[in-house]
C-alpha cells in the first residue's frame, strides 16, 4: 500500500534553533499536508499544499510541495519550548479516493529549554 | 464552535469483550473518518463517511469491526469480539468542504486490551 517516509524519526534542539523535517513517497500525490499532534491529543492541521512547487507559510512555519509530487518539506524557524510534539506529513488524492489521507510515522519533536 | 467529540477517552476491557466508541462531529461536516493509531505510528484510515454512506470501508477489517453513521450526524465504532492487537488510539475527524485533507480531529478514544 501507500507509504509515506519521514525523517528524522525524532530530533532533539535547542531553542531558537530552526528545525528542518521531511517526507517522501514513491507515488505522486495531489495535496500535501503538515499536521501536528500533542500528547492526549489528536492531530491539528497546520498547512496544507495544492501546488507542486507551492512555498507556504504559516507563522515561524513554511512548507513546501516537491516539484515531483512525491516529497514535501517543512521547516519551523527559531523553535520554542511549545514547539514539542509529534509532526505528521500527510497526502491525499491520489488514485480516485481524494479525501483519503495517507500518514507518515511522524517526526518527534523535543526542545531542550 | 464545537469541535469533534468523542467518547469515551480510556476504555480498557479484557480480550474477546465487545467495545463501542461514539463521535459527534463538527456542525455541518458531512465527512466523517475513523482512523486507528498504533503506539508510534501515524493514523490509518478505518472507514470514510459521506452523509450516511460508507463510501471507503476497505481498510476496515469487517470480520471484527463495524461502523454506522445514522441520520448522517453521529457515528459509532464498533470492536465485537476485541483483540490484543486492538490496543490503540481510535480517532474521528470530520471535513465539510474546505480543501482536501483539511480534517479536524476529535481527542481520540485510548483502547486497552488486556
Amino acid at each position: 500500500g501507500q507509504q509515506l517516509n519521514q525523517s528524522p524519526q525524532s530530533m532533539f534542539i535547542q531553542e531558537g534553533e530552526d528545525v528542518s523535517m521531511n517526507c517522501t513517497s514513491s507515488s505522486i500525490f495531489n495535496t500535501w499536508l503538515w499536521y501536528k499532534q500533542d500528547p492526549g491529543e489528536g492531530p491539528v492541521l497546520l498547512i496544507a499544499l495544492y501546488k507542486a512547487g507551492e512555498l507556504t507559510s504559516n507563522g515561524r512555519l513554511t512548507a513546501q510541495f516537491g516539484i515531483t509530487r512525491k516529497d514535501s518539506f517543512l521547516n519551523i524557524s527559531a523553535s520554542i519550548p511549545s514547539d514539542v510534539g509529534i509532526y505528521f506529513c500527510a497526502g491525499a488524492g491520489y488514485g480516485g479516493s481524494q479525501g483519503n489521507l495517507i500518514f507518515g510515522k511522524g517526526t518527534k519533536l523535543s526542545v531542550k529549554p | 464552535e464545537a469541535g469533534v467529540v468523542q467518547s469515551p477517552r480510556y476504555k480498557i476491557i479484557e480480550k474477546k469483550q465487545p467495545v463501542a466508541f461514539w463521535c459527534n462531529p463538527i456542525s455541518g461536516h458531512n465527512t466523517l473518518y475513523w482512523y486507528r493509531q498504533n503506539l508510534g505510528q501515524g493514523p490509518e484510515l478505518l472507514i470514510r463517511y459521506e452523509n450516511e454512506e460508507a463510501v471507503d470501508d476497505s481498510q476496515l477489517p469487517k470480520d471484527r469491526f463495524s461502523a454506522e453513521r445514522l441520520k448522517g450526524v453521529d457515528s459509532t465504532l464498533k470492536i465485537q469480539p476485541a483483540e490484543l492487537g486492538d490496543s490503540a488510539v481510535y480517532l474521528c475527524a470530520s471535513s465539510g468542504g474546505q480543501g482536501i485533507g483539511e480534517l479536524f480531529f476529535g481527542e481520540g478514544s485510548r483502547l486497552t486490551v488486556l
